[in-house]
């Protein structure tokens, strides 16, 4: 079966520092990964997503993740964080064995701090 | 971009009533829509699938009984809780998939927030 893990319940960082939020992933064929933020009371915003392509992707609100096949890893980073930048964030994998949906990981809460 | 838009936002209701959430996707069509479900400090659970036209998909532990589904058009989905208990308090999300676009994109509701009294 499909999965990820994320094994940080949550990360605490320093505005203007580099943040990495860790997600790791068990899948059978080629994976497609993706990273949602969740604020507070609200839905999941799509954040950015790996299909194939370039290891490293680029997405909303200067993050970016990268994908590592050797690891099965797919942390989300982005180089110099903000406060509004906290939120909690999932990484989800694309279960193509069953109707295409998404298993979301656990979560990680992202603290920045002023 | 796509959107989702999903009401109400909040419901209070005393234990033993019904409550309908509606998921609609407003500038796309979407044939399969999801419906998650998630407790405080915990991730999205996926209730169920479901699919225009059809019956929706269960997950393993979900009463379809209680959690009524239906989506008659390609852009309205709807869940039924039904005789809601203190138990069923929890946030539920809807999302869809623009039908022409795959699926590599999944649009998420803003949420509903449930408090059974």
């Amino acid at each position: 079966a499909q999965s990820v893990a994320q094994p940080e319940d949550q990360v605490n960082v320093a505005e203007g520092n580099p943040l990495t939020v860790k997600c790791t992933y068990s899948v059978s064929g080629n994976p497609y990964l993706f990273w949602y933020v969740q604020y507070p009371n609200r839905g999941l915003q799509f954040l950015l997503k790996y299909i194939t392509g370039d290891n490293l992707v680029k997405g909303s609100y200067g993050f970016e993740a990268e994908f590592n096949k050797s690891q099965t890893s797919f942390h989300l980073k982005k180089p110099s964080a903000l406060v509004s930048d906290s939120a909690l964030y999932f990484c989800a994998v694309r279960d193509i064995n069953q109707n295409d949906k998404l298993i979301f990981g656990t979560g990680t809460r992202l603290q920045v701090f002023p | 971009g796509a959107v989702v838009s999903q009401h109400p936002s909040w419901v209070i209701c005393k234990s033993g009533t019904s409550v309908k959430i509606e998921c609609r996707s407003l500038d796309f069509q979407a044939t399969t829509m999801f419906w998650y479900r998630q407790f405080p400090k915990q991730s999205l659970m996926l209730m169920a699938t479901s699919n225009e036209g059809s019956k929706a998909t269960y997950e393993q532990g979900v009463e379809k009984d209680k959690f009524l589904i239906n989506h008659a058009s390609l852009t309205l989905s709807t869940l039924t809780v039904t005789s809601a208990h203190p138990e069923d308090s929890s946030f539920y999300i809807c999302s869809a998939t623009d039908t022409g676009k795959g699926n590599e994109k999944l649009f998420f509701g803003s949420g509903t927030q449930l408090s059974v009294l």
